[in-house]
């Protein structure tokens, strides 16, 4: 089992909806949790970062489930430049260094 | 702030040959990483390094290595290139102190043919 799994999509949906990105992860000990984005062709950039509390930020709301092992990400009214693809991240600190384990990443598109 | 920077942006190799890929930061930040990124795959973790000095193996180190001198450059090397080296590479940096973050680099487009 990935240590981190999302579904590839891609997601193609219109300009104004609200799309859901869903991500699990393997490792309990797992600390931190992240969404990233990455544009074609560039590098990743962190979007938000994931608490139990759920948070948001203007059109984008992510939660963690700790006990499911599963993180989400909510993009309401969606806009052409969220196109992109969103990358579920963890973090364990090994005491060795902050490794992070990336997700293969869920395309979306957002069409006129 | 350039932030981290990558150098070349692309580079094509012949089977056999060596490079260095090139990495700096000018955040101060004490961790810096390599990945790198197939096609529809995530990041993987070449190695790492936790300050001047003191680096260590990530997921897939074979075929690489690295040499962390100071604390802004990261260098990644590559001896005797072979096309499943094919990829993008990732430099990034980060201080754990503040923030899990981690910043990166533009990255360096290598094709091995």
């Amino acid at each position: 089992r990935k240590e981190v799994e999302q579904d590839p999509g891609p997601f193609n949906v219109p300009e104004g909806a609200t799309v859901a990105f869903n991500c699990t992860y393997s490792n309990s000990a797992s600390q931190s949790f992240f969404w990233y984005r990455q544009d074609c062709r560039k590098e990743p950039k962190l979007l938000m970062s994931v608490y139990s509390s759920g948070n948001e930020d203007g059109r984008f709301t992510a939660q963690l489930n700790r006990a499911s092992q599963y993180i989400s990400l909510l993009i309401r009214d969606s806009k052409l430049s969220d196109s992109a693809t969103y990358l579920c991240v963890v973090n364990k600190d090994t005491g060795g260094g902050n490794k992070l384990t990336f997700g293969t990443g869920t395309q979306l598109k957002v069409e006129l | 702030n350039a932030g981290v920077t990558q150098t070349p942006k692309f580079r094509i190799l012949k089977i056999g040959q060596s490079m260095t890929l090139q990495c700096a930061q000018d955040m101060n930040h004490n961790y810096m990483y390599w990945y790198r990124q197939d096609p529809g795959m995530g990041l993987k973790l070449i190695y790492y390094s936790v300050g001047a000095g003191i680096t260590d193996k990530g997921e897939v180190p074979n075929g690489y290595n690295v040499s962390r001198s100071t604390t802004e450059d990261f260098p990644l090397r590559l001896e005797l290139a072979a096309p499943s080296q094919t990829s993008v590479y990732f430099c990034a940096s980060s201080d754990p102190g503040l923030s899990y973050e981690q910043y990166f680099g533009p990255g360096t487009r290598l094709t091995v043919t």
